[in-house]
């Protein structure tokens, strides 16, 4: 089945200053790749997704980057803000959808004022 | 728009119980998937209904199990309870078109602690 890692698992950064996340996959059949920010006591929220025919996607201070022959993809956060205090999940699946996610091990990421 | 509505959202029960968590999907979704997080597995994927059928299932032993009902809603139910089986129990509904799934939203979860 599919596998997926994700590093780092915290992150300190000063506000202002940008943030990577990387994760890897393992089932070449993947082809949707979404984020989501998880806050104390609330479930997952998709934040950013993309799907194996495109290479980056951008939204505002959010992007994603996407390498099919590493199989790696990347979270990229700027100018970040201490809202984006948060945990990161990356996540994996076939089919273009969200039938069945395999999820990475999550990254605590923390924004010092 | 109402989101994904999960309760409860917290339970406590004993060893050897059973539970069953419900699940109100937004509307017009009619993929409901659940998840178990726990800190030591993280986000595990546990089953998938789409139109009352289970559609994909991860590796959960037997006493796991789900339903769907007509108008989308789902419940899982775990027999037999371990103290292991402690965890936030997620839910995500999810859009169904041409190309599949559209983008899954998540409910706060319902926590359960077996004591």
């Amino acid at each position: 089945g599919e596998n997926v890692e994700q590093h780092p698992s915290t992150l300190s950064v000063q506000e202002g200053d940008s943030a990577v996340i990387k994760c890897t996959y393992s089932d070449s059949a993947s082809n949707y790749f979404p984020w989501y920010k998880q806050e104390l006591g609330k479930g997952p929220q998709l934040i950013i997704d993309i799907r194996s025919n495109v290479g980056e996607k951008k939204d505002q201070r959010i992007a994603v980057t996407l390498n099919k022959t590493a199989k790696h993809f990347s979270l990229h956060i700027t100018e970040t803000q201490p809202e984006d205090s948060a945990v990161y999940f990356c996540a994996a699946s076939r089919n273009f959808g969200n039938e069945k996610l395999t999820f990475g091990t999550g990254t605590r990421l923390t924004i010092i004022p | 728009k109402a989101g994904v509505t999960q309760t409860p959202r917290y339970l406590i029960k004993t060893r050897g119980q059973q539970v069953t968590l419900s699940c109100s999907p937004i509307s017009g979704h009619r993929s409901v998937s659940w998840y178990q997080q726990t800190p030591g597995q993280g986000l595990q994927f546990l089953f998938e209904y789409f139109s009352e059928t289970q559609r994909n299932k991860g590796n959960f032993p037997g006493r796991f199990s789900g339903r769907q009902f007509s108008n989308s809603r789902s419940e899982m139910n775990v027999s037999t309870l371990e103290l292991g089986d402690s965890a936030l129990y997620l839910c995500a509904s999810s859009l169904v078109n041409q190309r599949g799934n559209t983008e899954a939203f998540f409910g706060q979860g319902t926590r359960l602690t077996v004591v």
